[in-house]
């Protein structure tokens, strides 16, 4: 059955704060990196993408940072509001055989607290 | 326009039955990707087709688990001889055109909740 017992790392914030999720990636030839939002009972969401040749990309209140020495990502959230209480999760592109091919990390499950 | 839909949203099903889970994709999305998530993870991936042909299926974890698409839009997961195991959230996904120089979005569906009792 499911494994139980598991637990995801969380990250709690107040309301109005900024938060600040990282992520460690595994995979040198990875070309692009993405971040995905998910919500209790939904399929993930995404939020954003950033190509291996950047190391900054900004959307509406989000940024990713990319570290390629570390092989670190990273997303900030501006202004964090209770809409953004999900879990997020980063993943990683490498093209092979054509066509692209999407590996998640574990994710980190964002409380924000009213 | 309509997103990704799996139907059933919830299966309850005993040990050693047959299951079927079904994908509708976006119109027009040709790259069709399952992944199975368990507890606490993240989407694992199972299967990519293009078109109607698997051209990977090298994350099914056994020969119990089959998938087809045969026209290219509409993909079902077959699962025979349900295990315990096997008991997880399967999540569909599809894209425009895969494999360019720049990330086709995934977009996924509510996915299937599978308990096997």
């Amino acid at each position: 059955g499911e494994s139980v017992g598991l637990h995801l790392p969380t990250l709690s914030v107040q309301e109005g704060d900024n938060s600040i999720i990282n992520c460690a990636y595994s995979n040198s030839a990875s070309d692009y990196f993405i971040w995905y939002k998910q919500e209790s009972g939904k399929g993930p969401q995404f939020i954003i993408d950033i190509r291996s040749n950047m190391d900054k990309r900004q959307g509406q209140r989000v940024t990713v940072l990319l570290n390629k020495t570390v092989k670190h990502l990273s997303l900030q959230i501006a202004a964090t509001q209770p809409g953004d209480s999900a879990v997020y999760f980063c993943a990683e592109r490498a093209r092979s055989g054509g066509y692209q091919k999407v590996t998640f990390g574990t994710g980190t499950k964002l409380q924000v607290i009213p | 326009g309509a997103g990704v839909s799996q139907t059933p949203s919830n299966k309850v099903t005993e040990k050693g039955k047959y299951v079927e889970l079904r994908c509708d994709p976006i119109s027009g999305h040709t790259a069709l990707y399952w992944y199975r998530q368990s507890l606490g993870q993240g989407p694992e991936f199972l299967i990519y087709f293009q078109g109607t042909g698997a051209a990977d299926d090298s994350g099914l974890p056994n020969d119990r688990f089959f998938a087809v698409r045969p026209e290219g839009s509409v993909s079902t997961l077959k699962i025979q001889r349900t295990e315990r195991g096997d008991s997880a959230v399967y999540l569909c996904a599809s894209s425009l055109a895969s494999g360019g120089f720049t990330y086709n979005e995934q977009f996924f569906g509510p996915g299937t909740r599978l308990t096997v009792l």
